[in-house]
């Protein structure tokens, strides 16, 4: 069955600083991975999907992705985070069932 | 376009108590319907899922149950609830899509407080 590792529980950054969000998987092929955002009291909302082809995927919001199979991750991005984009963030991999990151908590400071 | 609704928003019960939380689908048929539990801090943990009216596969063993009596209607319920219960429940759908699972869409969330 697949794994999903998201390495940090919770990460602070500064208003306009870049943000990447760690995401490995474990799995022998190459599965849907998927990236989604919730709001405290909110369920998820999908920011992007990788399911084949260009390897930097753009999402919603402002973020991208990048596959990389030869080091199994789904690194989020995003070049200037906002003061809204402070959430929960999970990475996810779609193969026989989907699998969850334990989720990577976001704080924005002013 | 599709749309998921959860009833209710929020949900405070007694130890013991029944529990009863739908869930809705509307714009698509057939759909894959899911029942997640996300504890205070903690992650989603997959509760049930049902790939049709009347299929309901259990992912852990615990006092809730789970039916499906419409094609895009999902009930997560318990006969008497235990503390334990207490959390964040979310409905997700999908569509079935080859041997990977799909995007799944999920709804706003029930809020379930057992005193």
């Amino acid at each position: 069955a697949q794994s999903v590792t998201q390495p940090d529980i919770h990460i602070t950054v500064s208003e306009g600083a870049s943000l990447e969000l760690r995401c490995n998987y474990s799995y022998g092929a190459t599965p849907y991975l998927f990236w989604y955002v919730q709001s405290p009291g909110q369920g998820l909302q999908l920011l992007l999907k990788y399911f084949s082809g260009d390897t930097l995927v753009q999402g919603i919001k402002g973020f991208e992705a990048e596959f990389k199979r030869s080091q199994s991750s789904f690194n989020l991005r995003k070049p200037s985070v906002h003061w809204s984009d402070a959430a929960e963030y999970f990475c996810a991999v779609g193969a026989r069932d989907m699998r969850f990151g334990a989720g990577t908590r976001l704080t924005v400071k002013p | 376009s599709q749309t998921i609704h959860q009833w209710p928003a929020t949900l405070v019960q007694p130890v013991g108590s029944p529990l009863s939380l739908e869930c809705t689908v509307e714009g698509t048929s057939n759909p894959n319907l899911y029942w997640y539990r996300q504890a205070a801090g903690r992650g989603l943990q997959l509760l049930f899922y049902s790939v049709g009216i009347g299929q309901i596969s259990s992912e852990v063993p615990q006092n809730l149950s789970a039916s499906r009596p419409q094609d895009r209607q999902f009930i997560l319920s318990s006969k008497k609830l235990l503390l334990s219960d207490s959390g964040f429940y979310l409905c997700a759908w999908n569509r079935v899509t080859g041997w990977r699972t799909d995007t799944q869409y999920f709804g706003p969330g029930t809020r379930l407080t057992v005193l």
